[in-house]
């Protein structure tokens, strides 16, 4: 049973054009989301962050929304770059709960073109 | 600040052959995470530690994965035997204390098993 799920497996995006992945979850526990952004034969690199107190997280271009009623967060990337091509993955913690690892969904792989 | 190390990055074994992976966290991070990315999926937690003890390994294929975390600082992840549906990436991560539940990744380490 997937907690965190992802059901865009990919997204086409002109460059400059605004570029949106989303995110649902099932746990209620979950009080923390993270985005992480992955390149081919690395390691996932962390992205931007957000806590349930929270409903927006903004860094340069990056802006995450969260939506607790919903239990859906998105991640809105403006303007979109072709550097900004990646497998980009949506992640969830209880930070209360012991064990608080990181739950992953299956990521959404974001093409940018120029 | 160097950041999380793995080794090897890529291995190649037989079936019911046996492997390690090697991973130093960055310095001064308390909680070690292994995580296992199988190709179209989000990274799944294997085992986490705080410090040099378990705190969750209840998604450790036991049978024939092991991970010990001596002295509470490098990590070593073993698979014996290894099956075919061992091939994935294996990620190290870590995280310091009051973070927020961000974590940092290695590169990986890339099993492929034939």
């Amino acid at each position: 049973d997937q907690q965190v799920k992802q059901n865009s497996p990919s997204l086409s995006v002109q460059e400059g054009r605004i570029s949106i992945l989303n995110c649902d979850y099932t746990n209620s526990m979950f009080d923390y989301f993270l985005w992480y952004k992955k390149y081919p034969a690395e390691g996932p690199t962390f992205l931007i962050s957000i806590s349930s107190i929270k409903d927006k997280n903004e860094d340069g271009r990056f802006t995450v929304f969260l939506n607790k009623s919903a239990k859906h967060l998105s991640l809105h990337i403006v303007p979109s770059q072709p550097g900004d091509s990646a497998v980009y993955f949506c992640a969830a913690s209880a930070l209360n709960q012991a064990g608080t690892a990181l739950i992953f969904g299956k990521g959404t792989t974001l093409s940018v073109s120029s | 600040e160097a950041g999380v190390a793995q080794s090897p990055r890529y291995k190649i074994i037989e079936k019911r052959q046996s492997v390690a992976f090697w991973c130093n966290p960055i310095s001064g991070h308390a909680t070690l995470y292994w995580y296992q990315q199988i190709l179209g999926q989000g990274p799944k937690l294997l085992i986490q530690f705080q410090n040099n003890g378990v705190v969750d390994d209840s998604q450790l294929p036991k049978d024939r994965f092991s991970a010990e975390r001596l002295k509470g600082v490098d990590s070593t992840l073993k698979i014996q035997p290894a099956k075919l549906e061992d091939s994935a990436v294996y990620l190290c991560a870590s995280s310091p204390r009051g973070s927020g539940n961000t974590i940092y990744f290695g590169e990986g380490s890339w099993l492929t098993v034939v």
